[in-house]
C-alpha cells in the first residue's frame, strides 16, 4: 500500500533556531518526491520538488534531502522566522500508466516557531 | 497575477441541498483537480481534469460530480450534501505532472 508518513506530528521552536522535519514513504514505482508548505487558511505552496537522481534541493532558507534507497526525505529550515509557523506537507508522486501520475499526501508536519 | 481562484470561500448547506463550487486558474494549465482535506487526514483527490472536456474520478469521487467546459474553469457539484461532506475543498491546477498551484480553500459546512 502507498503511504506517506510524517514526523513529528507537531514541532515548536524558538525564533531563530533550526530544525529539521522528517517524511518516510512505501510509494512504487517512485516518480518524485515533494515538499509544500501550507499557511493557517490557505492553499499549499510548492517549496521542492526532487526526482530519484537528486539527493538535495534548496529553496533560500529550506532544503530537502531525499535517500531513494531508504525511501526518507527530510526537510531542513535554517534560522527559523516567524513566518515559518505553517503545516509542512511531504506528497509523494507514483508513476502509472496514463496521463497523470498518482499522488500520495502526507498528513503534515505542523511548525510553530515562537519569539 | 491571480493564480488559482477559488469562490466561495466559505458556505454553510443544510444536508439534502445541493450547490456548486468554482475554481478558475490564469496560468493556461492543462491540469486541474479537485480535492478535500479533513483534520489528521492528507489531501484526497476527488476528481481531476487533464484538459477541457475531459473528467475522471480520483480517490474519492462519491456524491460529488465535476465538469470542465472550459479551460480555465473547474466545477465541482454536490447534488444532495451530506453531513459527512463537511470539509474545506482545494481546488489546484498544474502544467502535467508539475507541482500543482492551490487555491485558498473553500469551507464547506452541512448540518
Amino acid at each position: 500500500k502507498n503511504q506517506v508518513e510524517q514526523s513529528p506530528q507537531s514541532l515548536i521552536i524558538l525564533e531563530g533556531k533550526n530544525c529539521t522535519l522528517q517524511c518516510n514513504y512505501t510509494v512504487s514505482p517512485f516518480s518524485n518526491l515533494r515538499w509544500y508548505k501550507q499557511d493557517t487558511g490557505r492553499g499549499p505552496v510548492s517549496l521542492t520538488i526532487m526526482t530519484f537522481s537528486e539527493n538535495t534541493k534548496s529553496n533560500g532558507r529550506y532544503t530537502a534531502t531525499l535517500d531513494a534507497d531508504t525511501k526518507q526525505s527530510s526537510l531542513h529550515i535554517t534560522a527559523s522566522q516567524l513566518s515559518d509557523s505553517a503545516s509542512y506537507i511531504c506528497v509523494v508522486s507514483a508513476r502509472r500508466g496514463g496521463a497523470t501520475n498518482k499522488l500520495i499526501f502526507g498528513t503534515g508536519t505542523l511548525l510553530a516557531v515562537q519569539p | 497575477n491571480a493564480g488559482v481562484t477559488q469562490t466561495p470561500k466559505f458556505r454553510v448547506l443544510k444536508t439534502g441541498q445541493s450547490m456548486t463550487l468554482l475554481c478558475a486558474q490564469d496560468m493556461n494549465h492543462e491540469y486541474m483537480y479537485w480535492y478535500r482535506q479533513d483534520p489528521g487526514m492528507g489531501l484526497r483527490l476527488i476528481h481531476y481534469s487533464v484538459g477541457e472536456g475531459t473528467t475522471a474520478k480520483g480517490e474519492v469521487p462519491d456524491g460529488y460530480n465535476v465538469s470542465r467546459l472550459k479551460k480555465q474553469n473547474f466545477l465541482l457539484g454536490l447534488e444532495s450534501a451530506a453531513p459527512s461532506q463537511t470539509s474545506v475543498y482545494f481546488c489546484a491546477s498544474s502544467y502535467r505532472d508539475q507541482p500543482q498551484h492551490f487555491g485558498d480553500g473553500t469551507r464547506l459546512s452541512i448540518l
